[in-house]
């Protein structure tokens, strides 16, 4: 299937600092990029997503950007803070299913 | 309310005892599929439907088997568990098609194989 690589996979940070992480695939035919975000004991929860039309979304603290021709797409969250340390998934959609990434372990340390 | 139900939540059982562990959406969605969560491995998905009656194969269907009888439903079979097995299981839902891409996620369920 569809390979998704996914870096780094842990990522520790200062309360306030900004974290990106970053996802490569290798299938051109992807159109939809979801983010989930994944706290401890729970389900993965939808937190961004982009389609292939736009080269960036933004909703607050949380941005994924884009690049079709490179073949990646990356998560930028700003100002962190304690509540955002979870392991946060990328993943691309073909025929409505999901290939995910391996997952980055987010630690915002106060 | 939407959602996606899993039961049961936490299983332990033996090698090779037969189990089911069933899946169900009220929010008429058209693709169900069934991932498993290992440490540092991510979702790998082990099979997903389309619709009523058409099943297909993901990255790790072996030792597994799905039915999809009815819309709402997608249970998952193992006829006859093994170790290797023991995971954390996702059932998952989506509408389908363009702009209808999100999937929503049940609370999973914890196998644990002796």
């Amino acid at each position: 299937g569809e390979n998704v690589e996914q870096h780094p996979s842990t990522l520790s940070v200062q309360e306030g600092d900004s974290a990106v992480i970053k996802c490569t695939y290798s299938d051109s035919a992807s159109n939809y990029f979801p983010w989930y975000k994944q706290e401890l004991g729970k389900r993965p929860q939808l937190i961004i997503d982009i389609r292939s039309n736009v080269g960036e979304k933004k909703d607050q603290r949380i941005a994924v950007t884009l690049n079709k021709t490179a073949k990646h797409f990356s998560l930028h969250i700003t100002e962190t803070q304690p509540e955002d340390s979870a392991v946060y998934f990328c993943a691309l959609e073909r025929y409505s299913t999901l290939t995910f990434g391996k997952g980055t372990m987010l630690l915002v340390s106060p | 309310e939407a959602q996606v139900t899993q039961n049961p939540r936490y299983l332990i059982t033996v090698t090779g005892k037969k189990l089911t562990v069933t899946c169900s959406q009220n929010m008429n969605h058209e693709y169900m599929s069934w991932y498993r969560q290992d440490p540092g491995l991510g979702l790998r998905q082990i099979y997903y439907s389309m619709n009523v009656e058409v099943t297909d194969k993901g990255d790790v269907p072996e030792g597994y088997k799905v039915s999809r009888k009815e819309k709402r439903n997608f249970p998952l079979i193992l006829e006859s568990p093994s170790p290797n097995q023991t995971s954390l299981y996702f059932c998952a839902s989506t509408l389908g098609g363009e702009g209808t891409d999100t999937q929503y996620f049940g609370p999973g369920t914890r196998l644990t194989v002796l």
